[in-house]
Formats: C-alpha cells, structure tokens, sequence
C-alpha cells in the first residue's frame, strides 16, 4: 500500500512568490490533513479535510493560504504571496478511522 | 479547543535506563489518544495509541498508560537505546476532528 506522498519535498523561492505544495493521500482515506513545523518547533495545525469538504480550517493563519482537495483525492496547499515566516515544514497527513492519522515525508518551505 | 501539554520537554536517559513522557489535555470528549515518534528529517509516524476504553496498552518495550478521569496519558518506554532519540509527540483527538498535537519532549539516549 502506497503511503501518503508529498510534492515538492524541498522549494525555496523569494518573498512574494506564490507556491503550491500537493498532498495525495493514502487511497480510501477520508480524512487528510495539513500541518506546518517551524524552526523545529511544534506541529501546528493548519486544515482538516473530510474527502472534498473542509471540516475544519481554524489553523490557516491567514487569507494568502488557500487548501483545495478536488474531488476528495490529492490536495493541495497554496500560499500566494509568500511572506518569511511562512518557512516551515508543511506536513500532510491522511487517515481512514478516527484518529490513526499517517504522515507524508513533508514539504520544506524557504521563503527568501 | 483542545489544550495538549507535554512533560518534559526534554529527556535526557542512558542506555539501557527507562524513560517517562506524560501529556495532560483539557477536552474531557476525546477519546483517541496517541504517541508520535519524529526522528530528525524524517516524518512524523505512528509508535501507538490507546482508545478511552482501555486504561494501558503495551508494544514490546513502549506503552501507553490513560488516565481519564485525570485528563492524562504516559508514553513508556523500557532498555532505551540510541535509536530511541527523536522528538516524541502526543496527540489527543476524538471522532471528527483533526489531531493536535503537544509541543513534543526531545528524548536523548546516549549510549
């Protein structure tokens, strides 16, 4: 069984660009998820979908961050334009029961 | 929402020796409860977890101990050994929402 993926795994691009990070989830899962580590620090929740509706998005930090899940298979994560401290690891994570929630390898932002 | 806090923050044990990580939360509603093992550049997986059914559940050298009643889950692990050192994270939840997760407890093993 293919695990939870994750395009680009590294994108450095300067301030003001936009990026777009993809998450295909594990096949069957409901539930996928975004998250962002910074500077090593805690794993901070970003948006939960359950297959193509946003269940939960009170982690977004702002309106340059835009979540799609079309059809309720990949999703993707777009931040438009980048600012610095949008520098992170962003993780996606899917799950087909409650809880028991897989993680892709993640996308390692730089924003210069 | 949910407050996850984590004890220690960080862990520091010899080889061998036995180590104790706890998280505390405050929604008396979640009903899922693991522990997450991330290792230096690697994601983020899985060690185990425990549903509010169950008071402790064990894999080998780790297991999990819940304390509903005093909103608190333990992760143990028993003869450390260097492979053990990474950020461990626990994670309450219940049905419907999305995991969150506590500040993570670095554990170092030196051997």
């Amino acid at each position: 069984e293919a695990g939870v993926t994750q395009f680009p795994s590294h994108s450095v691009i300067e301030k003001g660009q936009t990026v777009t990070l993809r998450c295909d989830p594990i096949s069957g899962h409901d539930n996928l998820y975004w998250y962002r580590r910074v500077m090593g620090k805690e794993i901070k929740f970003l948006l939960h979908f359950v297959k193509e509706s946003k269940q939960d998005e009170s982690g977004m930090p702002n309106n340059r961050f835009l979540a799609e899940r079309t059809g309720g298979t990949y999703s993707t994560l777009k931040v438009q334009p980048a600012e610095l401290e949008d520098s992170g690891v962003y993780f996606c994570a899917s799950s087909q029961e409650v809880g028991r929630a897989f993680f892709g390898q993640g996308t390692r932002l730089t924003v210069v | 929402g949910e407050n996850v806090e984590q004890h220690p923050s960080t862990l520091s044990v010899q080889e061998g020796d036995s180590a104790v990580i706890k998280c505390t939360y405050s929604d008396s509603a979640s009903n899922y409860f693991p522990w997450y093992k991330q290792e230096l550049g690697k994601r983020p997986q899985l060690i185990i977890d425990i549903r509010s059914n169950v008071g402790e559940k064990k894999d080998q050298r780790i297991a999990v101990t819940l304390n509903k009643t005093a909103k608190h889950f333990s992760l143990h692990i028993t003869e450390t050994q260097p492979e053990d050192s990474a950020v461990y994270f626990c994670a309450p939840g219940q049905a419907g929402t999305a995991l969150i997760f506590g500040k993570g407890t670095t554990l170092s093993v030196s051997s």
